[in-house]
């Protein structure tokens, strides 16, 4: 069974770059979908964005000027760049899968990660 | 302001059935059968319970039931139990991207 991770600073500087990884284990980056999901505290979920395992992407269009991900195949990685980050970033940092043709239904996810955006 | 619209909660006895309901618009859950609905328990990541409006993942109880009309999606469950007390969001697809429901706080009493 895939099991994700994520890791990353868990405070970054106002104006700052958020910086994440998601470590895939138990199963290949290859054929799917990887997302980034962040849940500001008390408050729904947010989409931020995928990685294809080709290296193409797509970004929610409230974030996608400040938003860069990657992956890294030969890690089984895949990450986020947040720049220009502000308190309204501080959030639970998801790193979920989602299969082809699926339509982004997330069907694995990591523990998360909580970020706070600070001085 | 999330996209989708939730009840910010609900509540129900053992034994009985509730439905949270999940309002969008004509560009998301009135135009795709692409609904999801997501159980997370307090510092847990979410769990998928519902996908393409009412498919249940393997392993999901039948106790989890889903449906849509026009612009509205519904997520029910019969039969309550204790552990069913949990935060619920809907997501549905819109252009090649995902929206979520604010939530909605489930009190088994």
């Amino acid at each position: 069974q895939v099991h994700l991770q994520e890791s990353g600073p868990g405070l970054v500087t106002p104006s700052e770059t958020l910086s994440l990884t998601c470590s895939v284990s138990g199963g290949s980056i290859s054929s799917y979908f990887w997302s980034w999901i962040r849940q500001p505290p008390g408050k729904g979920p947010e989409w931020i964005g995928y990685v294809y395992y080709s290296g193409s992407t797509k970004y929610n269009p409230s974030l996608k000027s400040r938003v860069r991900m990657s992956l890294d195949t030969s890690k089984n990685q895949f990450s986020l760049e947040l720049t220009s980050v502000t308190a309204a970033d501080t959030a639970v940092y998801y790193c979920a899968r989602s299969l082809p043709n699926t339509r982004l239904r997330f069907d694995s996810w990591g523990q998360g990660t909580l970020v706070t955006v600070s001085s | 302001q999330s996209a989708l619209t939730q009840p910010a909660s609900v509540s129900g006895s053992p034994g009985q059935s509730i439905t949270i309901s999940c309002t969008g618009t004509s560009s998301d859950v009135d135009a795709y059968d692409y609904v999801s609905w997501y159980q997370q328990h307090p510092g847990k990541a979410p769990k998928l319970m519902i996908y393409d409006v009412s498919n249940r993942p393997s392993g999901v109880s039948n106790r989890f039931s889903g449906s849509k009309s026009g612009n509205t999606a519904s997520l029910t469950i019969s039969g309550l139990q204790a552990d069913d007390e949990a935060d619920y969001y809907c997501s549905s697809y819109t252009s090649s991207s995902r929206v979520f429901g604010g939530g909605t706080k489930l009190t088994v009493l």
